[in-house]
């Protein structure tokens, strides 16, 4: 099956830093998704993207389908923003199930 | 437009009793997925459904776990004669029709076994 890559692994920021996450996959995908799970386990929806550019206020995220990775950009961070960040796909062959990436863990200090 | 909704939010089951976990979609969603996320691992896919219908199991253990969607009323996941080893969060998520759209994912059920 597909495999998703999540980089880094966990990352610390301090408050109004910038942040750069990002996830590879093994193969073509006609569904990406950006979660955000907060500390009380919510899986909250970021972003549907398989390919092309989508901004949501501090939040956006890339995806060049082509080269097979996805990126998302947290613009001034806040404490808020702390919990871990999944990519998560659909191929061609089961687009109804996603395969999630192991996460990002991030921790914005006040 | 209320979410996906899932209850219990937390349930507390001993070894050897059955656990149901209950799933309402998002209005017009006729589509539904169960996913679990064990302590330590990432989400992993169960099962995928849609009215009176299992479309995908492929992630579903093969014994005392099953599923369904009933044409009136929410999806169930079922395990039997639970373990330590199912205590986990479980989450439900929802899609429309259309083949390629998002899943708006519910707030989980945790389940842990004494």
């Amino acid at each position: 099956g597909i495999q998703v890559e999540q980089s880094p692994p966990d990352l610390i920021l301090q408050e109004g830093a910038n942040s750069t996450l990002r996830c590879n996959f093994s193969d073509s995908v006609n569904n990406l998704q950006w979660f955000h799970q907060n500390p009380w386990g919510q899986l909250i929806n970021l972003f549907y993207i398989p390919s092309g550019t989508k901004q949501n206020g501090r939040l956006s995220a890339t995806t060049v389908a082509t080269e097979r990775y996805s990126l998302l950009y947290i613009s001034s961070s806040q404490t808020t923003d702390s919990g871990v960040y999944f990519c998560a796909v659909g191929t061609s062959g089961s687009a109804r199930q996603l395969t999630f990436g192991s996460g990002t863990q991030l921790t914005v200090l006040p | 437009n209320a979410g996906v909704m899932q209850n219990p939010r937390h349930l507390v089951r001993r070894r050897g009793q059955e656990a149901r976990l209950r799933c309402s979609p998002m209005k017009g969603h006729s589509h539904v997925y169960w996913y679990r996320q064990l302590p330590e691992e990432g989400l992993k896919f169960m099962v995928y459904l849609q009215k009176e219908n299992i479309i995908d199991e492929s992630g579903m253990p093969k014994e005392r776990f099953s599923a369904e969607f009933p044409k009136e009323g929410p999806s169930i996941l079922r395990i039997q004669q639970v373990v330590r080893g199912d205590s986990a969060a479980y989450f439900c998520a929802s899609s429309p029709q259309w083949l390629l759209h998002e899943q708006f994912f519910g707030p989980g059920t945790r389940l842990t076994v004494l």
